[in-house]
């Protein structure tokens, strides 16, 4: 059964980094594409963006100048950063697992990490 | 980007009734549309994709049909553990995946 567990800090204060750490286990991390989802407090959900085990990554345009995301397929982890976050950047962030059919939709999400901006 | 209109935004069903949930593209995502389902406090769950195909482990009674712009969800005998949010989500015409605003299904 695979896994997927959000971990990191629950408050990020203004204009500074968000960072958080998805570990996948029950799976292989190799030959899947790996996303970042968020939703805001009753908000829908915002497609942040995907890397791939290889590490080609595609962000949502608008996030794109302040988003980062890296993979460790040694540890089975990937990684999101968000710079310079404002209180916009309030919400819960899953990570998901793209089918392997197509991997643009999401076969097995994590639990969700809640972030907090806030001084 | 394709917006994605999901109505209604709350839905009020009895116990063993037929739900039908409407998605709305706002330009045609052909049949590149997924269904999910999310209860408070938890992650979302893939129901469907390619607009009808069931994923591994969901019943039967889930069935989805629409191409283009048009898209429906629908439950055929609503049971307790259906009442939810659920979400439609194209990734036909990306960046960015873009998701719908949600319809409750709550009891009634």
């Amino acid at each position: 059964q695979v896994q997927l567990q959000e971990s990191g800090p629950g408050v990020v204060k203004p204009s500074e980094t968000l960072s958080l750490t998805c570990t996948v286990s029950g799976g292989p991390l190799t030959s899947y594409y790996w996303s970042w989802i968020r939703q805001p407090p009753g908000k829908r959900l915002e497609w942040i963006g995907y890397i791939y085990y290889r590490g080609s990554t595609n962000y949502n345009p608008p996030l794109k100048s302040r988003v980062t995301m890296s993979v460790d397929t040694s540890k089975k982890e990937f990684s999101l950063r968000l710079s310079s976050v404002t209180a916009a950047d309030t919400a819960v962030y899953y990570c998901a697992r793209g089918a392997a059919e197509a991997p643009l939709y999401f076969d097995h999400w994590g639990q969700g990490s809640l972030v907090t901006v806030s001084s | 980007e394709i917006v994605m209109t999901q109505s209604p935004a709350t839905l009020s069903v009895s116990p063993g009734g037929r739900v039908t949930l409407s998605c709305r593209a706002s330009q045609s995502v052909s049949s590149n549309l997924a269904w999910y389902q999310q209860k408070p406090g938890q992650a979302p769950r893939l129901l469907l994709y390619g607009a009808s195909t069931r994923a591994t482990g969901i019943p039967a009674r889930f069935s989805g049909s629409g191409s283009g712009t048009e898209f429906t969800l629908t439950i055929s005998s609503l049971q307790s553990e259906d009442f939810a949010v659920y979400y439609c989500q194209q990734y036909n015409d990306w960046p960015p995946l873009t998701f719908g605003g949600g319809t409750k299904v709550e009891i009634k």
